[in-house]
């Protein structure tokens, strides 16, 4: 099946500072990435829809100026948390669809505490 | 908009039962119902995926139902094993390669 990567698979930062997380499709190619979040016993809740090549689409309360996403290349997303605060710790998961697939490919994730 | 109810947070039972987890939405019949297997900090790992025309599914010891009458998708894994003990997602998917809601998920515990 599919594999998706994610770097780092944690991190801890300080207020202020700003994080930058990988997310890489290792055997195919995905011109559509997700990025999701996940606080302790919640649902995945979808931020934004990363496309190859031009700007990514974000949900509705999702501010696109501090969690900036660039997809440069048909294997890699990255996903930017600018000026991060506490608010911002959550677990941060990326997908893609795999080439002609019915389902998404999830990585590992990535725990972001911010202190 | 579409909400995803999956009704119990947390299911305990004995080894060798069988387990069924039960997902309702509300809104609009999807055209993909999906369900992941997630562990303790780790990403969601795809189990079943069902579509809207079709009853039932089957993979190994993994069924899933999907009525659409009633709104509601059934998950079952039969003879049940401590290592299955994981929280279990329902997502829906409102067309091809569309996206995916989720719900909260069960945590199913299964006791040796």
């Amino acid at each position: 099946g599919a594999v998706v990567s994610q770097h780092p698979s944690r991190v801890i930062c300080k207020s202020g500072t700003s994080v930058k997380i990988e997310c890489r499709s290792l055997d195919f190619q995905a011109t559509t990435m997700f990025w999701y979040r996940q606080f302790p016993k919640k649902s995945l809740m979808l931020m934004a829809t990363s496309n190859e090549g031009s700007k990514a689409t974000y949900e509705q309360g999702v501010e696109k100026d501090k969690f900036l996403i660039n997809h440069a290349s048909l294997t890699l997303s990255t996903l930017t948390v600018t000026s991060a605060h506490p608010e911002d710790s959550s677990f941060y998961i990326c997908s893609a669809w795999g080439q002609g697939s019915e389902t998404q490919y999830f990585g590992p994730g990535t725990r972001l505490l911010v202190l | 908009s579409q909400k995803i109810e999956q009704n119990s947070e947390a299911l305990n039972i004995q080894e060798g039962k069988t387990a069924t987890l039960t997902c309702n939405y509300t809104n609009y019949s999807p055209a993909y119902l999906q369900w992941y297997r997630q562990d303790p900090g780790r990403g969601p790992v795809f189990l079943l995926l069902i579509r809207e025309n079709e009853k039932e599914k089957r993979k190994e010891r993994l069924k899933v139902t999907f009525d659409t009458t009633l709104k509601q998708s059934l998950f079952h894994i039969t003879a049940s094993q401590p290592a299955d003990s994981a929280t279990y997602l329902c997502a829906l998917q409102r067309g091809s390669q569309g996206n995916l809601i989720f719900g909260k998920g069960t945590k199913l515990s299964v006791k040796p």
